[in-house]
């Protein structure tokens, strides 16, 4: 079974911490994504990763950066923090080439800035 | 740009019935696919049915089976004999083929069964 991982479930942090997500796949897959998710926004795409040390920015990538030092690890960084940022963060990967290869989510981190 | 649609935030539906939830998409690609996934209250994405925009039939996997009009520009997906477990946010999304791509989602429909 595929299996992603994410390092929290819920996290709380304050204005200005910086904020690291974790993600781990065991799949060997090529593409891995970070996706935010909103009440009545859906997901929205934030960057994703091809391979390693590549990324490509999302429709919203304002206030994070990305690190793929690993093929297995995709990390979600909040440079500083901010209120609007407070929401369900989640990963996913995927092989790469074909568009009928579905994605694998992770379970999401629930983030909370105070 | 490339867009999906989902017009029904909440849809309700008595169990064993069947229950069918929107999902329209836009592109100018050829190539693409179609997949609904099913959030549970408790977070998880589940994967539940994929379409390719070249299939001639119809994409069916158990009680799920996604209504795909090619001209129309819609996927919808059908649930047969829905079950209390169903209750749920579902997610229509679209991906194209491309190496790399992410999908792209629609907003999602919270479906409810009641007994």
């Amino acid at each position: 079974d595929v299996k992603v991982t994410q390092s929290s479930r819920y996290l709380v942090k304050r204005t200005g911490e910086k904020v690291f997500l974790e993600c781990v796949q065991d799949m060997d897959h090529e593409n891995m994504f970070w996706y935010r998710q909103d009440p009545g926004l859906g997901l929205r795409l934030i960057y994703f990763s091809y391979d390693v040390k590549m990324k490509e920015k999302g429709d919203i990538p304002e206030g994070y950066s990305v690190s793929r030092e690993k093929k297995e690890r995709f990390s979600l960084i909040l440079e500083s923090a901010s209120t609007n940022q407070t929401s369900m963060y989640l990963c996913a990967s995927s092989y790469t080439g074909e568009a009928s290869y579905e994605q694998y989510f992770g379970p999401g981190t629930r983030l909370t800035v105070t | 740009a490339q867009k999906i649609t989902q017009t029904q935030p909440g849809m309700f539906v008595q169990e064993k019935e069947a229950v069918t939830l929107d999902c329209t998409y836009d592109t100018s690609d050829p190539s693409y696919g179609l997949f609904w996934y099913k959030q549970p209250s408790s977070g998880e994405m589940i994967f539940l049915i994929y379409q390719g925009s070249y299939d001639q039939q119809n994409a069916t996997e158990g009680r799920y089976s996604l209504n795909f009009q090619k001209a129309r520009k819609s996927a919808n997906l059908v649930i047969s004999a829905s079950q209390l477990g169903d209750s749920a946010m579902y997610f229509c999304a679209m991906s194209l083929n491309q190496a790399g791509t992410a999908l792209i989602f629609g907003k999602g429909t919270t479906l409810s069964v009641s007994s």
